[in-house]
């Protein structure tokens, strides 16, 4: 079946530090890939997407490349914020406007 | 951006009542919405399809005689959780992705919380 496996968090970092959270899927065919961040208090918001193989995802420095040969979708940023302490889900779609599969959720805590 | 609001944001009730929470398209019509279930520092967890003008579609695992849902309109979707117990205490989002268009994404409602006691 479909699925997605991230890295257990939480996850403390110093504000300016590098930041990768990993994502891997199983999947058959080609799925669309999201990232999504869940701030306290608020609703899933859509942080960046790619929809197909090589494709790279960005938005707010964050960034993420659909890698097929390996299944993975790692999101990175250079310099993390205070501002960006959030939960973040990893999740794929296999059909357009389709119900979405999501990882367990890593909780990112940026410290100043 | 499209807003999907969720009413009420949280609930308290007592075991055995029913509890009806909605979830609204704000500015876009949407024929299908998402109910998706989240306990504490796990993941959302999709609970059923909610179609417009038909039956929706529960994921395997969720009773539908317990989760009533209705989808009203092409701006409104309801959930409601029947006979509640404390074990179905949780949080409730329903996400919609707009109808017209190609879009990939989802809209999300900021979750309503639920306490069974």
């Amino acid at each position: 079946g479909n699925s997605v496996t991230q890295m257990e968090g939480p996850v403390t970092l110093s504000e300016e530090a590098f930041l990768t959270i990993n994502c891997t899927y199983t999947a058959t065919g080609y799925p669309s890939l999201f990232w999504y961040v869940q701030y306290p208090g608020e609703g899933l918001q859509l942080l960046l997407k790619a929809t197909k193989a090589d494709d790279k995802g960005s938005n707010k420095g964050f960034e993420a490349t659909y890698r097929k040969e390996t299944t993975s979708f790692h999101l990175e940023k250079g310099s993390v914020q205070v501002s960006d302490s959030a939960v973040y889900f990893c999740a794929l779609s296999r059909v357009a406007r389709g119900k979405l599969i999501f990882g367990q959720g890593t909780e990112l805590s940026v410290k100043p | 951006g499209a807003v999907v609001s969720q009413h009420p944001s949280r609930v308290i009730c007592k075991s055995g009542t029913s509890v009806k929470i909605e979830c609204r398209s704000l500015d876009f019509q949407a024929t299908t919405m998402f109910w998706y279930r989240q306990f504490p520092k796990q993941s959302l967890m999709l609970m059923a399809t909610s179609n417009e003008g038909s039956k929706a579609t529960y994921e395997q695992g969720v009773e539908k005689d317990k989760f009533l849902i209705n989808h009203a309109s092409l701006t409104l979707s309801t959930l409601t959780v029947t006979s509640a117990h404390p074990e179905d205490s949780s949080f409730y989002i329903c996400s919609a992705p707009p109808h017209e268009g190609y879009q990939e994404t989802q809209y999300f409602g900021p979750g309503t919380r639920l306490l069974v006691l």
